[in-house]
């Protein structure tokens, strides 16, 4: 998972806290990705940035705030975190391909979050 | 309502045989689709991808196939090792989204 990098990795929060997880990644991609992964669920999108300056909501938004600082950071920001909120965060970035050619995501290591 | 879906919570298979891991769509949108990979307390890796235009693409030991009719594809793995064992995700996306669309993965154990 070469090129983007999440911070921090494990973190435990108390109901109603605030934190920031941090995500950058050094291959130019303009697009970036927040995804939480619970058990038997998959990877949800949470919010997204196609290129700097833009955010939107992807799947499971509420609770949660982003900011796109500049091409290569995207962070995600619990403002009253929830124990509904407890999960594994990824973050990810793609370099959008031409339509059928490769288009990948790579996705940073995790971000392990427990709120109590 | 799930848009991708893998039936399959778990798939276990002996060395060197094959595996194969299913998933249906019901984005009839979707045009570009692919596997990732996961590791325990990793992130997922890209693994192969098909877009809508061929039924079929293949890299080493990894197949994929498209079905477009039925809304299914299928990933084969062969042969089977046991580094191999790891989560599969399945993921659609539709030309000009932002938005991967993933399936709740399999686990796939490769007995040695």
């Amino acid at each position: 998972n070469a090129g983007v990098t999440q911070t921090p990795k494990f973190q435990v929060l108390k109901t109603g806290q605030s934190m920031t997880l941090q995500c950058a990644q050094d291959m130019n991609h303009n697009s970036m990705y927040w995804y939480r992964q619970d058990p038997g669920m998959g990877l949800r999108l949470i919010y997204y940035s196609a290129s700097e300056g833009t955010t939107d909501k992807g799947e499971v938004p509420n609770g949660y705030n982003v900011s796109r600082l500049n091409k290569r950071e995207f962070s995600l920001r619990l403002e009253s975190a929830a124990p509904s909120q407890t999960s594994v965060y990824f973050c990810a970035s793609r370099k959008p391909g031409q339509r059928y050619s490769g288009n990948t995501i790579y996705f940073g290591e995790g971000s392990w979050l427990t709120v109590v | 309502d799930q848009q991708v879906k893998q039936n399959s919570p778990s798939l276990s298979v002996q060395e060197g045989r094959i595996s194969i891991l299913n998933c249906d769509y019901t984005n009839s949108m979707f045009d570009y689709f692919l596997w990732y990979k996961k590791y325990p307390a990793e992130g997922p890796t890209f693994l192969i991808s098909i877009s809508s235009i061929k039924d079929k693409n293949e890299d080493g030991r990894f197949t994929v196939f498209l079905n477009k009719s039925a809304k299914h594809l299928s990933l084969h793995i062969v042969p089977s090792q046991p580094g191999d064992s790891a989560v599969y995700f399945c993921a659609a996306i539709q030309g000009g989204s932002e938005k991967l669309v993933f399936g709740k993965g399999t686990k796939l154990t490769v007995n040695p």
